[in-house]
């Protein structure tokens, strides 16, 4: 079965760069959600699209945006990168009213 | 707000049942999941409960009860790849319903 497709999976930026990561949900699935989760830390919620559009925004930083594209493909970008944005970022994707479903992951790491 | 409580690691035995615990407070509440996530992973479900009482499966069963906020996911025949974190995540009648998570437990099987 298609899974939730991440990429790249490592990634390593120097301070003030910019990175983008892409998530493929899995098709027909119409809602994606981005998560951060810091070392020891639990996933933490940034954002979310239903159907292409905004549904939700949690605790992301000005520097970061998202969108959803035509194909249902989202992209996470992030520009002036600091130490603290160094994290594992976990796009999972649903259809209904549960089948959560994680991708596995980009490991950004700035330097 | 919603607050959602979990220890922070727990010792078990091989073979042996353990029970891991996790109350939350948060309005609208919708349904409850659990996660196991091994580290540098992916979050991988383990069981989703909206109403009232026990769900099986398999060695995995967990429980619910809406009026007292409170939740727990039973392991039972332990096994060493069961050494893992245990994430309890709670979704809200909101726009996106989204996962929100707990802070997790770090479970350790020994021999």
């Amino acid at each position: 079965a298609a899974g939730v497709i991440q990429s790249p999976r490592h990634l390593i930026k120097e301070k003030r760069e910019t990175a983008t990561l892409k998530c493929y949900p899995i098709p027909r699935h119409d809602t994606v959600y981005w998560y951060q989760q810091g070392p020891g830390q639990d996933p933490q919620f940034l954002i979310s699209f239903y159907e292409k559009m905004q549904s939700d925004k949690g605790s992301i930083p000005d520097r970061f945006s998202a969108q959803q594209f035509s194909d249902y493909h989202s992209e996470l970008n992030m520009s002036s990168l600091e130490l603290g944005d160094s994290a594992l970022y976990f796009c999972a994707s649903r259809i209904g009213g549960k089948g959560y479903t994680f991708g596995s992951g980009t490991r950004l790491t700035v330097v | 707000g919603q607050n959602i409580d979990q220890p922070t690691e727990m010792t078990a035995t091989e073979g042996a049942i353990v029970q891991i615990n996790c109350t939350y407070q948060t309005s609208g509440f919708n349904g409850l999941f659990w996660y196991q996530q091994h580290a540098g992973e992916a979050p991988t479900f383990l069981s989703y409960n909206v109403l009232d009482g026990l769900e099986e499966k398999g060695r995995f069963s967990s429980f619910l009860s809406r009026s007292k906020g409170y939740s727990y996911l039973l392991l039972k025949e332990l096994q060493m790849k069961d050494s893992a974190s245990y994430l309890c995540a709670v979704t809200r009648e909101d726009s996106s319903y989204k996962l929100i998570f707990g802070s997790g437990t770090r479970l350790l099987v020994r021999p």
